[in-house]
């Protein structure tokens, strides 16, 4: 069965350093791998999918993510934080539709806090 | 805006009762699926739709749980006999053919 880790529950990061947002996943097929970041109270909004092709893929909002499939990784990541990036995020991967009949399954999310 | 929309946004019911939330995605989103989420917890999948067809139900949580599509556009989820462990967002999301999946703002239930 596919599963998604994301090892950090919370993080925290001065507004203008890096992040970076690790994700590691489990899927017995090509995997489909997506970043969503969800504000509270709100639906989740797609950053960026890796579908295939070149690994490293760029999202909205200035992010970007590298897929690893030596070590089963698409961490996320941004060269300089912005106090609106406070949110939660999820990893997700699915199937080759993107999601068909087993849907997308996501991690438990990452809490991202900004220091100002 | 993904164009998904969700109704209600909010439902407070007692244990017990019966509550059905609606879905309305766009005309283009052949697929709808509908996920759980509960608190400190990823979105969990439920089950989806192509068109009006329900291609997979066997993650539903129980048969407490059933979901339409009558007509390939709108979906509502309903849940018969809430319990208070069925407090949570429920999300529902739309998809065009093999692209990404579009979420709606969700549905947040409260079982008192």
């Amino acid at each position: 069965a596919q599963s998604v880790t994301q090892p950090d529950i919370h993080i925290t990061v001065s507004e203008g350093a890096s992040l970076e947002l690790r994700c590691n996943y489990s899927y017995g097929a090509t995997p489909y791998l997506f970043w969503y970041v969800q504000s509270p109270g709100q639906g989740l909004q797609l950053l960026l999918k890796y579908f295939s092709g070149d690994t490293l893929v760029q999202g909205i909002k200035g992010f970007e993510a590298e897929f690893k499939r030596s070590q089963s990784s698409f961490n996320l990541r941004k060269p300089s934080v912005h106090w609106s990036d406070a949110a939660e995020y999820f990893c997700a991967v699915g199937a080759l539709s993107g999601g068909g009949a087993d849907g997308l399954t996501f991690g438990k999310g990452t809490h991202l806090i900004i220091q100002p | 805006d993904t164009g998904v929309s969700q109704d209600p946004r909010h439902k407070i019911t007692k244990r017990g009762q019966n509550v059905t939330f609606r879905c309305d995605p766009i005309s283009e989103h052949n697929r709808l699926y509908w996920y759980r989420q509960t608190l400190g917890q990823g979105p969990e999948f439920l089950t989806y739709f192509q068109n009006e067809a329900q291609l997979e139900k066997s993650r539903l949580l129980s048969d407490r749980f059933s979901a339409e599509r009558p007509k390939g556009s709108f979906s509502t989820l309903e849940i018969q006999r809430t319990e208070q462990g069925d407090s949570a967002m429920y999300l529902c999301a739309g998809q065009t053919g093999t692209s990404e999946q579009f979420f709606g703002p969700g549905t947040r239930l409260t079982v008192l």
